[in-house]
């Protein structure tokens, strides 16, 4: 597809589980973003890479949260040690080049029991 | 930088004025955003402002007007359709190297 895809669009898990959530943004975009959306908090961005680098990890709420990014393509984000206050829709997003406007996924809903 | 959103939700009639209101503060001119977002999808961009003329027109019939002066960029559609009702959100970027920061979100409610 043309858009930005995400997997998988819904998980459920139990606290203290590991997750690992998937971003493969639109062909050729170098920039690459993570939000979380989670009701009360509106949207947090968690990281952001240009290419393979993350010059920007000011987001990251905790060193439960890491993420990566291969080949300048396909992100993972990985929450280890699952929360309840993890709970809430992860939101990928990409652009072509960091100042141009950015698509975003459908988003990965992450319940955490 | 930060975007306020006056109005957590937003009433209108069918074919009525849509008015969402943005004011950002940032100490560099900024790169404005718009987008709008329906249930269980992620966002999608409705216009942008980056430089050059401030009155944008977007997607879907919306336009948003920069005005410098009073560090605000509100969102207006002439007439509101069904299909309107969802979420918007303004955001703000100072920089290519920096993230967006969005505002809190309007949600829009069109009624028959």
């Amino acid at each position: 597809g043309a858009g930005v895809s995400q997997s998988p669009s819904n998980k459920v898990t139990e606290k203290g589980k590991d997750v690992e959530l998937r971003c493969d943004p639109i062909s050729g975009h170098t920039a690459l973003y993570w939000y979380r959306q989670s009701l009360g908090q509106g949207l947090e961005f968690l990281i952001y890479f240009q290419g393979n680098s993350a010059p920007d990890k000011s987001g990251l709420p905790s060193d439960r949260f890491s993420a990566e990014r291969t080949g300048g393509s396909v992100s993972t984000l990985t929450i280890q040690r699952t929360q309840q206050e993890d709970s809430a829709v992860y939101l990928c997003a990409s652009s072509i080049e960091p100042n141009q406007p950015q698509h975003f996924g459908d988003g990965t809903r992450l319940s955490i029991l | 930088q930060s975007v306020t959103q006056l109005g957590s939700h937003v009433s209108v009639s069918e074919g009525a004025l849509v008015l969402l209101r943005c004011n950002y503060s940032s100490s560099v001119p900024p790169y404005l955003f718009w987008y709008v977002q329906y249930p269980n999808q992620g966002l999608q961009l409705l216009l942008k402002y980056t430089t050059g003329a401030t009155l944008v027109k977007g997607i879907n019939g919306f336009e948003a007007e920069f005005k410098k002066s009073e560090t605000s960029f509100h969102l207006t559609k002439p007439s509101a359709h069904m299909s309107d009702a969802a979420e918007y959100f303004c955001a703000v970027m100072v920089s290519g190297n920096t993230p967006l920061v969005f505002g809190k979100g309007t949600r829009l409610s069109v009624i028959a």
